[in-house]
């Protein structure tokens, strides 16, 4: 089954405590990208990666790292977590990018940041 | 004010209503204007996608955009309790896209 999954679905921290999130497809897709969702605000892009060993920034990357070793994972990394970071986070790929290519979104990682 | 506003709701219909969901925005570059739909719990899933003004149907799902007025609409028409979720506009002109809130949309039997 073609699918995007996330490591992992619930998590409690606290601050400063470095964090990583898991992302990984199974579609062979070469764009890959993390997005936080927040209430009131939508869904903003963090970082995006057009494919292996390249990764630029979205629209909020700051207190996010990111890295893309392998084409099917996408980590996000949280080395000093704050409560700001409290957030449903989504992993998503697609093909390639550009808007005619559907992105095929995790199930998200809700993140409490205490 | 934000580059795309879209009513949170909740907008609750009665099964078989037609349906009207709306988004405005401000940005002029955007050329590339997307629906999803996102359930409880789940990630978004993309609905449509459409590039020029105009309409664009799938099945039950109309999307319409306006490009002079900077508005744009998805019609569910024979609405289903199915249909209960979250629908998200999203809007793209430079690779990075820009999403609304979501309008939350309740289907009652």
């Amino acid at each position: 089954e073609a699918q995007v999954t996330q490591n992992p679905r619930y998590l409690i921290t606290v601050t400063g405590k470095k964090l990583t999130v898991t992302c990984s497809q199974n579609m062979n897709h070469e764009y890959m990208s993390w997005y936080r969702q927040d209430p009131g605000l939508g869904l903003r892009q963090i970082y995006y990666s057009m494919n292996v060993e390249v990764t630029d920034k979205g629209d909020v990357p700051e207190g996010y790292k990111v890295s893309r070793k392998e084409k099917r994972n996408f980590p996000l990394i949280l080395e000093s977590p704050s409560p700001n970071q409290t957030s449903l986070y989504f992993c998503a790929s697609s093909l390639t990018r550009g808007p005619s290519y559907e992105q095929y979104f995790g199930p998200g990682t809700r993140l409490t940041v205490t | 004010q934000k580059e795309v506003e879209q009513d949170p709701g909740p907008l609750s219909v009665p099964e078989g209503a037609i349906v009207s969901l709306n988004c405005t925005y401000s940005n002029s570059a955007f050329q590339y204007f997307m629906w999803y739909r996102q359930y409880s719990r789940k990630g978004p899933e993309l609905l449509m996608y459409t590039y020029s003004s105009g309409n664009k149907e799938d099945g039950r799902f109309t999307a319409q955009v306006d490009k002079s007025s900077k508005y744009i609409s998805l019609f569910i028409r024979d609405s289903q309790p199915s249909d209960s979720a979250t629908y998200l506009c999203a809007m793209e002109g430079s690779y990075i896209p820009t999403f609304g809130r979501g309008t939350s949309l309740i289907v009652h039997p």
